[in-house]
């Protein structure tokens, strides 16, 4: 079972930012935080990762809080293009005890951005 | 770069028949290899992962098959395909874990079995 919990669905308007909200209240210390986003009919793409620290790259910035049980995913000026679903992963690193390969998508939220 | 390849893209196959799906990465080496299916509407379930040639682990007991002859090639295979084995078919790599491993997805293969 995923371990996080994210609302099903959520509205943008084009041009504006995106925040999407991820509660992972069990996460563990070793845990990292995933993003992937996942258009109609493509694979899955990652977006971003991150420990503790806020992170940001050319796609988007991710914000833990300090306890760490809870991140948002914020895109900073939502296209059309970035309609997708988003899911958000807690999972230990392999040299951690982490569980080999099984990255373990919940439903995720599907972000539709529209004009 | 790197970059992954499937193929075929799409595939319609009758029940009992054989499958081959196959999966390449480019510009990395020795990467983790994974086999992943997502059932229309649900989540990724994991089906095979390969740290290295032939070595293959299996995530869930079913009729499919996974081997990585090559270091950068990586096949799933089925003798006789069942109905439930309809899904979207999704390969992934990985550079050798540590801290922060992350998988890259690719286009996947949309497999139905009638």
């Amino acid at each position: 079972d995923a371990k996080t919990t994210q609302p099903p669905s959520m509205d943008c308007a084009e041009g504006r930012a995106a925040n999407l909200p991820c509660n992972h209240s069990t996460i563990s210390g070793n845990e990292y935080v995933y993003w992937y986003r996942q258009i109609h009919s493509q694979g899955p793409q990652y977006i971003i990762h991150g420990l503790k620290n806020n992170e940001t790259n050319e796609m988007a910035s991710l914000i833990i809080t300090e306890d760490r049980k809870s991140s948002t995913l914020i895109l900073p000026h939502a296209t059309l293009r970035d309609t997708a679903v988003y899911y958000c992963i807690v999972r230990a690193p392999l040299n951690y005890g982490g569980s080999q390969g099984n990255l373990i998508f919940g439903k995720g939220t599907k972000l539709s951005v529209k004009p | 770069s790197q970059t992954i390849h499937q193929w075929p893209a799409t595939l319609v196959q009758p029940v009992g028949s054989p499958l081959s799906l196959e999966c390449t990465v480019e510009g990395t080496s020795n990467p983790n290899l994974y086999w992943y299916r997502q059932a229309a509407g649900r989540g990724l379930q994991l089906l095979f992962y390969s740290v290295g040639i032939g070595q293959i682990s299996s995530e869930v007991p079913q009729n499919l098959s996974a081997s990585r002859p090559q270091d950068r090639q990586f096949i799933l295979s089925s003798k006789k395909l069942l109905l439930s084995d309809s899904g979207f078919y999704l390969c992934a790599w990985s550079v050798i874990p540590g801290a922060g491993e992350t998988q890259y997805f690719g286009p996947g293969t949309r497999l139905l079995v009638l």
